[in-house]
């Protein structure tokens, strides 16, 4: 079975510039989460969506972030502008809801973020 | 406020022995917990949860122990493999609540021959 995949697996740009990273979650999933891991902060979470709708979005760091999942299959996470301290490695995972209470989340493998 | 706390960054353990990993909670509105597994360039796996109507869930060489009272989880390694080498990130939830979870800072376990 095809896991979370994300693309690109690295990206690096000059500050200014607009990224787009994408995610693909699991078919049959209906939740699906942005991280991104810092040394700093550990792995925080930025934003998540229940069938296709933003629940919680308190973790987007500013108005430069922003999340889309125009379909149950593919969700995308925009910098714009970026700025050197958003680089990081950016996690996506989803879950399915349905069924049982407690389900895990299943991590895609990140991609890397330098913003120069 | 670091809600989900592993305090010891790293730990090394001989091939054979028992890796025992911490984690300690604040919120107790948390009732499932998990563990994830994370090897460089990889994404998190998931290894092994325990709800908080359990105090222990066991699959195979991997035990989780939950004490309520004290808000404490660990993971038992048993026997530690130099396969287990990785990060281990303890995670925390309210599901009932949200479908957030909650990280620690993980903990890098070396097992060496």
């Amino acid at each position: 079975d095809a896991g979370v995949i994300q693309s690109p697996r690295h990206e690096v740009t000059e500050m200014g510039q607009e990224v787009t990273l994408r995610c693909k979650p699991i078919s049959g999933h209906d939740s699906l989460f942005w991280y991104r891991q810092t040394m700093m902060r550990g792995l925080e979470l930025l934003i998540y969506f229940n069938n296709n709708v933003p629940i919680d979005d308190s973790g987007m760091p500013e108005d430069r972030f922003s999340a889309k999942m125009p379909n149950a299959s593919f969700s995308t996470l925009k910098i714009q502008p970026s700025e050197p301290r958003d680089s990081a490695v950016y996690f996506c995972a989803s879950r399915p809801t349905g069924g049982t209470l407690n389900q895990p989340q299943h991590f895609g493998d990140g991609t890397r973020l330098s913003i120069l | 406020d670091q809600q989900v706390k592993q305090n010891s960054p790293s730990l090394s353990v001989q091939e054979g022995r028992i890796s025992i990993l911490n984690c300690d909670y604040t919120n107790s509105m948390f009732d499932y917990f998990l563990w994830y597994k994370k090897y460089p360039a990889e994404g998190p796996t998931f290894l092994i949860s325990i709800s908080s109507i359990k105090d222990k869930n066991e699959d195979g060489r991997f035990t989780v122990f939950l004490n309520k009272s004290a808000k404490h989880l660990s993971l038992h390694i048993v026997p530690s493999q130099p396969g287990d080498s990785a990060v281990y990130f303890c995670a925390a939830s309210a599901p009932r609540v949200t479908d957030k979870l909650i990280f620690g800072t993980g903990t890098r376990l070396q097992v060496f021959p």
